[in-house]
Protein backbone atom coordinates (compact mmCIF):
# COMPACT_ATOMS: atom_id res chain seq x y z
CA UNK A 1 0.00 0.00 0.00
CA UNK A 2 1.07 3.70 -0.01
CA UNK A 3 0.09 6.99 1.47
CA UNK A 4 -2.19 9.44 0.53
CA UNK A 5 -0.30 13.21 1.60
CA UNK A 6 -2.84 16.22 2.07
CA UNK A 7 -2.10 19.99 3.70
CA UNK A 8 -3.03 19.72 7.33
CA UNK A 9 -5.20 22.70 7.04
CA UNK A 10 -6.70 25.21 4.57
CA UNK A 11 -8.14 28.95 4.95
CA UNK A 12 -10.24 30.76 2.87
CA UNK A 13 -12.68 33.67 2.88
CA UNK A 14 -16.28 33.30 2.67
CA UNK A 15 -16.95 33.70 -1.09
CA UNK A 16 -13.51 32.34 -2.15
CA UNK A 17 -12.26 29.33 -3.84
CA UNK A 18 -10.95 26.44 -1.84
CA UNK A 19 -8.50 24.19 -2.84
CA UNK A 20 -7.26 20.95 -1.12
CA UNK A 21 -5.13 18.39 -2.58
CA UNK A 22 -4.34 15.11 -2.03
CA UNK A 23 -1.00 13.52 -3.62
CA UNK A 24 -0.13 9.51 -3.85
CA UNK A 25 2.86 7.46 -5.71
CA UNK A 26 -0.01 5.38 -7.43
CA UNK A 27 -2.77 7.86 -7.42
CA UNK A 28 -2.99 8.40 -11.13
CA UNK A 29 -4.05 4.53 -11.95
CA UNK A 30 -6.36 4.82 -8.96
CA UNK A 31 -9.85 6.42 -8.44
CA UNK A 32 -10.40 9.02 -5.62
CA UNK A 33 -13.02 9.98 -3.46
CA UNK A 34 -14.00 12.58 -1.16
CA UNK A 35 -15.45 12.69 1.99
CA UNK A 36 -17.07 15.49 4.27
CA UNK A 37 -16.32 15.75 8.20
CA UNK A 38 -18.13 17.85 10.93
CA UNK A 39 -17.54 17.74 14.61
CA UNK A 40 -18.95 14.78 15.98
CA UNK A 41 -20.70 12.87 13.12
CA UNK A 42 -19.54 10.61 10.47
CA UNK A 43 -17.53 11.03 7.47
CA UNK A 44 -20.29 12.08 4.30
CA UNK A 45 -19.44 10.90 1.12
CA UNK A 46 -19.03 14.21 -1.62
CA UNK A 47 -16.95 13.21 -4.43
CA UNK A 48 -16.83 9.19 -5.99
CA UNK A 49 -15.01 8.10 -8.69
CA UNK A 50 -12.26 11.28 -9.37
CA UNK A 51 -15.31 13.71 -9.73
CA UNK A 52 -18.45 12.75 -9.89
CA UNK A 53 -20.57 14.37 -6.86
CA UNK A 54 -23.11 13.14 -4.45
CA UNK A 55 -26.34 14.84 -5.40
CA UNK A 56 -27.07 15.98 -1.79
CA UNK A 57 -23.73 18.45 -2.13
CA UNK A 58 -24.49 21.55 -4.38
CA UNK A 59 -22.26 22.21 -7.72
CA UNK A 60 -19.93 24.24 -5.72
CA UNK A 61 -18.00 21.10 -5.22
CA UNK A 62 -16.17 19.45 -7.35
CA UNK A 63 -13.04 16.73 -7.84
CA UNK A 64 -9.92 16.37 -10.58
CA UNK A 65 -6.97 15.18 -11.29
CA UNK A 66 -3.66 15.54 -12.95
CA UNK A 67 -1.00 12.88 -12.63
CA UNK A 68 -0.72 11.41 -9.02
CA UNK A 69 -2.77 14.60 -7.51
CA UNK A 70 -6.27 14.81 -7.17
CA UNK A 71 -8.03 18.48 -5.67
CA UNK A 72 -11.25 18.78 -4.10
CA UNK A 73 -12.27 22.68 -4.98
CA UNK A 74 -15.23 24.09 -3.48
CA UNK A 75 -16.06 27.71 -5.53
CA UNK A 76 -18.00 30.38 -3.31
CA UNK A 77 -17.21 28.85 -0.14
CA UNK A 78 -19.61 29.26 2.68
CA UNK A 79 -18.85 29.05 6.03
CA UNK A 80 -21.30 25.47 6.56
CA UNK A 81 -18.55 24.29 4.54
CA UNK A 82 -15.84 24.71 7.69
CA UNK A 83 -15.12 20.94 8.23
CA UNK A 84 -12.41 18.21 7.74
CA UNK A 85 -12.18 16.75 4.82
CA UNK A 86 -10.37 13.21 3.64
CA UNK A 87 -9.50 11.68 0.77
CA UNK A 88 -9.36 7.74 0.00
CA UNK A 89 -8.43 5.53 -3.10
CA UNK A 90 -8.00 1.27 -3.16
CA UNK A 91 -5.37 -0.44 -4.58
CA UNK A 92 -4.67 -3.73 -4.19
CA UNK A 93 -7.73 -5.08 -2.04
CA UNK A 94 -6.31 -2.54 0.35
CA UNK A 95 -8.24 1.41 1.17
CA UNK A 96 -5.93 4.09 1.89
CA UNK A 97 -7.10 7.84 3.77
CA UNK A 98 -5.64 10.19 3.35
CA UNK A 99 -4.45 12.20 6.78
CA UNK A 100 -7.18 14.96 6.31
CA UNK A 101 -7.20 18.58 5.82
CA UNK A 102 -9.40 21.08 8.47
CA UNK A 103 -11.06 23.58 5.83
CA UNK A 104 -11.10 26.94 7.94
CA UNK A 105 -13.43 29.79 6.47
CA UNK A 106 -12.38 33.15 8.09
CA UNK B 1 -34.27 4.37 3.50
CA UNK B 2 -30.44 2.86 4.20
CA UNK B 3 -29.45 2.95 7.30
CA UNK B 4 -26.17 1.77 9.56
CA UNK B 5 -26.34 1.01 13.44
CA UNK B 6 -23.32 0.36 15.22
CA UNK B 7 -23.18 -1.45 18.65
CA UNK B 8 -20.69 -3.50 21.15
CA UNK B 9 -18.60 -0.52 22.02
CA UNK B 10 -17.35 0.71 25.24
CA UNK B 11 -14.46 0.72 27.96
CA UNK B 12 -12.18 -3.06 27.84
CA UNK B 13 -8.46 -3.63 29.16
CA UNK B 14 -5.45 -4.56 27.05
CA UNK B 15 -5.61 -8.48 25.86
CA UNK B 16 -9.08 -9.01 25.84
CA UNK B 17 -11.81 -9.25 23.22
CA UNK B 18 -14.80 -7.57 21.83
CA UNK B 19 -16.97 -8.43 19.31
CA UNK B 20 -19.03 -4.81 17.61
CA UNK B 21 -22.16 -5.29 15.62
CA UNK B 22 -23.61 -2.96 12.56
CA UNK B 23 -27.22 -3.84 11.90
CA UNK B 24 -28.11 -2.79 8.44
CA UNK B 25 -31.81 -1.65 6.72
CA UNK B 26 -32.57 -0.90 3.39
CA UNK B 27 -30.70 -3.17 1.45
CA UNK B 28 -28.62 -6.46 2.14
CA UNK B 29 -25.61 -6.87 3.94
CA UNK B 30 -24.65 -9.69 2.07
CA UNK B 31 -25.13 -8.02 -1.40
CA UNK B 32 -22.81 -4.83 -1.23
CA UNK B 33 -19.27 -4.88 0.13
CA UNK B 34 -18.59 -3.93 3.62
CA UNK B 35 -16.63 -2.30 6.00
CA UNK B 36 -14.98 -1.15 8.80
CA UNK B 37 -13.11 1.96 9.25
CA UNK B 38 -12.18 3.51 12.83
CA UNK B 39 -10.69 6.79 13.82
CA UNK B 40 -8.64 7.40 16.61
CA UNK B 41 -9.52 10.52 18.94
CA UNK B 42 -8.23 13.78 16.74
CA UNK B 43 -6.88 11.69 13.64
CA UNK B 44 -7.90 10.98 10.00
CA UNK B 45 -10.12 7.56 9.17
CA UNK B 46 -7.84 4.51 9.41
CA UNK B 47 -9.37 1.55 7.41
CA UNK B 48 -9.86 -1.50 9.40
CA UNK B 49 -11.22 -4.78 6.91
CA UNK B 50 -13.84 -5.07 4.16
CA UNK B 51 -15.35 -8.26 2.82
CA UNK B 52 -16.79 -8.42 -0.70
CA UNK B 53 -19.60 -10.27 -1.85
CA UNK B 54 -18.55 -13.55 -2.27
CA UNK B 55 -17.17 -13.15 1.39
CA UNK B 56 -13.56 -12.36 0.50
CA UNK B 57 -11.99 -10.27 3.16
CA UNK B 58 -9.25 -8.01 3.52
CA UNK B 59 -7.85 -6.75 6.59
CA UNK B 60 -5.68 -3.54 7.63
CA UNK B 61 -2.19 -4.22 8.55
CA UNK B 62 -2.35 -3.29 12.22
CA UNK B 63 -5.34 -5.18 13.04
CA UNK B 64 -4.65 -7.99 10.43
CA UNK B 65 -4.47 -11.46 12.61
CA UNK B 66 -6.46 -10.11 15.36
CA UNK B 67 -9.74 -8.76 14.12
CA UNK B 68 -12.44 -10.93 12.23
CA UNK B 69 -14.72 -9.12 9.79
CA UNK B 70 -17.85 -11.30 9.27
CA UNK B 71 -21.81 -11.04 8.43
CA UNK B 72 -25.20 -12.93 9.45
CA UNK B 73 -27.34 -12.55 6.14
CA UNK B 74 -30.74 -13.68 8.37
CA UNK B 75 -29.95 -11.38 10.85
CA UNK B 76 -28.52 -8.11 7.93
CA UNK B 77 -26.10 -7.89 10.35
CA UNK B 78 -22.29 -7.10 10.03
CA UNK B 79 -19.76 -7.98 12.79
CA UNK B 80 -16.51 -7.08 13.84
CA UNK B 81 -14.50 -9.58 16.58
CA UNK B 82 -11.57 -7.86 18.31
CA UNK B 83 -9.01 -9.68 19.65
CA UNK B 84 -5.63 -9.05 22.05
CA UNK B 85 -6.91 -5.13 21.92
CA UNK B 86 -4.42 -2.90 22.75
CA UNK B 87 -4.58 0.63 23.78
CA UNK B 88 -3.89 1.94 20.13
CA UNK B 89 -7.28 -0.03 18.94
CA UNK B 90 -9.03 2.67 21.00
CA UNK B 91 -10.93 4.26 18.68
CA UNK B 92 -14.55 4.82 16.96
CA UNK B 93 -15.55 2.26 14.73
CA UNK B 94 -17.94 2.72 11.34
CA UNK B 95 -19.38 0.20 9.38
CA UNK B 96 -19.97 1.67 6.00
CA UNK B 97 -21.02 -0.03 3.07
CA UNK B 98 -18.84 0.02 0.18
CA UNK B 99 -19.45 0.29 -3.47
CA UNK B 100 -16.65 -1.31 -6.38
CA UNK B 101 -16.53 -1.13 -9.82
CA UNK B 102 -14.28 -1.15 -12.68
CA UNK B 103 -14.49 1.48 -15.62
CA UNK B 104 -11.55 2.65 -17.93
CA UNK B 105 -9.08 0.54 -17.06
CA UNK B 106 -9.42 0.65 -12.97
CA UNK B 107 -11.20 -0.17 -10.03
CA UNK B 108 -12.89 2.63 -7.73
CA UNK B 109 -13.99 1.89 -4.36
CA UNK B 110 -15.51 3.75 -1.89
CA UNK B 111 -17.57 4.10 1.17
CA UNK B 112 -21.20 5.56 0.36
CA UNK B 113 -22.94 5.50 3.51
CA UNK B 114 -21.94 5.02 7.44
CA UNK B 115 -23.31 4.16 10.70
CA UNK B 116 -22.65 6.75 13.27
CA UNK B 117 -20.21 4.85 14.83
CA UNK B 118 -19.36 2.62 18.35
CA UNK B 119 -16.84 4.25 20.69
CA UNK B 120 -14.07 1.74 21.75
CA UNK B 121 -11.76 2.52 24.70
CA UNK B 122 -8.71 0.29 25.12
CA UNK B 123 -7.18 0.72 28.59
CA UNK B 124 -6.38 -0.43 32.19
Amino acid sequence: SYELTQPPSVSVSPGQTASISCSGDKLGGNYVSWYQQKPGQSPVLVICQDNIRRMRFPERFSGSKSGNTATLTISGTQALDEADYFCQTWDSNTVIFGGGTKLSVL
Amino acid sequence: EVQLVESGGGLIQPGESLRLSCAVSGFAVSGDFMGWVRQAPGRGPEWVSVIYTAGTRFYGDSVRGRFIISRDVSENTLYLQMNSLRAEDTAVYYCARAIRGYLAGAYFFYFDSWGPGTLVTVSS
